[in-house]
């Protein structure tokens, strides 16, 4: 079965760095566009980013672009997510999740259990 | 983009029906028919229960429908069940590879 598992949350300072984590299993995870999802605590969800799932091309929300970056390995079925200079407003639980159908990356099917980050000094 | 709006919560009794709107904008739910709507559980990850306006993925019970007119999508569960209290929030894609979330609304069954 589907399975994503985020890693990597954490308490960062603001203006630190933190690298996020989602090992997939399951499926053929090369043929497949991925997503991070974010939520704030108590808060409604936000789309962060999403990669093709050859790699070749990245989309970010406007409130994450330029310090955000999306990867992935196909090699090793890693979906990631750098985040420099962290800010309060970036504490959530983010979720990776994998597109619906291929080439269908309008909707999230699978999603990971999530990964908390807090920032805070 | 601002995110689509929903009410903040909504509420229904066993077996009744209720339905969720989700307002966005001629640049986003009234121009694209990629709209869904996920359902939420307390400290659960999300659910895809509709996608394509108003499509069920496999395993999601016929209770759940979608509709869109205009600029408003909406939800509607029928035949509500305790279980079915949770948060929904809508999705429609608004170009150039954005994706833009509804506020979340919180059903409650009575």
């Amino acid at each position: 079965q589907v399975q994503l598992v985020e890693s990597g949350g954490g308490v960062v300072q603001p203006g630190r760095s933190l690298r996020l984590s989602c090992a997939a299993s399951g499926f053929t995870f090369s043929a497949y566009d991925m997503h991070w999802v974010r939520q704030a605590p108590g808060k409604g969800l936000e789309w962060v980013a999403l990669v093709w799932s050859d790699g070749t091309k990245k989309y970010y929300a406007d409130s994450v672009k330029g310090r955000f970056t999306i990867s992935r390995d196909n090699s090793k079925n890693t979906l990631s997510l750098q985040i420099n200079s962290v800010r309060a407003e970036d504490s959530a639980v983010y979720y990776c999740a994998r597109e619906f159908l291929t080439g269908y990356y309008y909707y999230f099917h699978y999603w990971g259990q999530g990964t908390l980050v807090t920032v805070s000094s | 983009q601002s995110a689509l709006t929903q009410p903040r919560s909504v509420s229904g009794s066993p077996g009744q029906s209720v339905t969720i709107s989700c307002t966005g904008t001629s640049s986003n739910v009234g121009y694209y028919d990629y709209v869904s709507w996920y359902q939420q559980h307390p400290d659960k990850a999300p659910k895809l229960v509709i996608y394509d306006v108003s499509q069920r993925p496999s395993g999601v019970p016929g209770r759940f429908s979608g509709s869109k007119s205009g600029n408003t999508a909406s939800l509607t569960i029928s035949g509500l069940q305790a279980d079915d209290e949770a948060d929904y929030y809508c999705c429609s894609y608004a170009g150039s590879y954005n994706l833009i979330f509804g506020g979340g609304t919180k059903l409650t069954v009575l």
